[in-house]
């Protein structure tokens, strides 16, 4: 199946400072990106949706100045989270779309996800 | 959006079935899948279904009625490393959204 990658799977910042955290699709290319949090024994919560080379559509109650979303290729796209504040502490996953064809073209492929802690 | 409803919690025995149920109720409904996930991990893909019947895969099988808006993931030959978080997700033209997730404990 197809791989998709994140970086970095976990991390530790301090209030008030910015992270960005890198989803990438390694074999294969992907239109569309997703980007979820998933806070501990919940599902998992869309926050935005990002498609190559336009803006992310955001999901209602996410904040689009806080969490900055970049999908500049059609193998990367990502996160910041700008002025990080502890109730932003969470496990966050990226998904990757494919192009056409195959599986890819309906499965949605799931980064290892990323673990930020906010102190 | 979309309202999905599946149970928090089930039991079972090494080498048993389980039956996880997942209700929805959506607008243009494009797809059903079930991901596995372990605790402090991503999800990982087990089925898809788009079409009324039962998909099997080994020892995993899900079926889907579009009409009832119901779907289920059969679990076989239980074992150990199944003891996982399953999650129904449901695609509507736009995106995909999860249920709250089926935690599975597999007893010896």
């Amino acid at each position: 199946g197809a791989v998709v990658s994140q970086h970095p799977s976990w991390v530790i910042c301090k209030s008030g400072t910015s992270v960005k955290i890198e989803c990438r699709s390694l074999d294969f290319q992907a239109t569309t990106m997703f980007w979820y949090r998933q806070f501990p024994k919940q599902s998992l919560m869309l926050m935005a949706t990002s498609n190559e080379g336009s803006k992310a559509t955001y999901e209602q109650g996410v904040e689009k100045d806080k969490f900055l979303i970049n999908h500049a290729s059609l193998t990367l796209s990502t996160l910041t989270v700008t002025s990080a504040h502890p109730e932003d502490s969470s496990f966050y996953i990226c998904s990757a779309r494919g192009t056409s064809g195959g599986s890819s073209s309906y499965e949605q492929y799931f980064g290892p996800g990323t673990r930020l802690t906010v102190t | 959006g979309q309202n999905i409803d599946q149970p928090t919690e089930m039991t079972a025995t090494e080498g048993a079935i389980v039956q996880i149920n997942c209700t929805y109720q959506t607008s243009g409904f494009n797809g059903l899948f079930w991901y596995q996930q372990h605790a402090g991990e991503a999800p990982t893909f087990l089925s898809y279904n788009v079409l009324d019947g039962l998909e099997e895969k080994g020892r995993f099988s899900s079926f889907l009625s579009r009409s009832k808006g119901y779907s289920y993931l059969l679990l076989k030959e239980l074992q150990m490393k199944d003891s996982a978080s399953y999650l129904c997700a449901v695609r509507d033209r736009r995106e995909l959204s999860f249920g709250a997730g089926t935690t599975v404990t597999v007893r010896a």
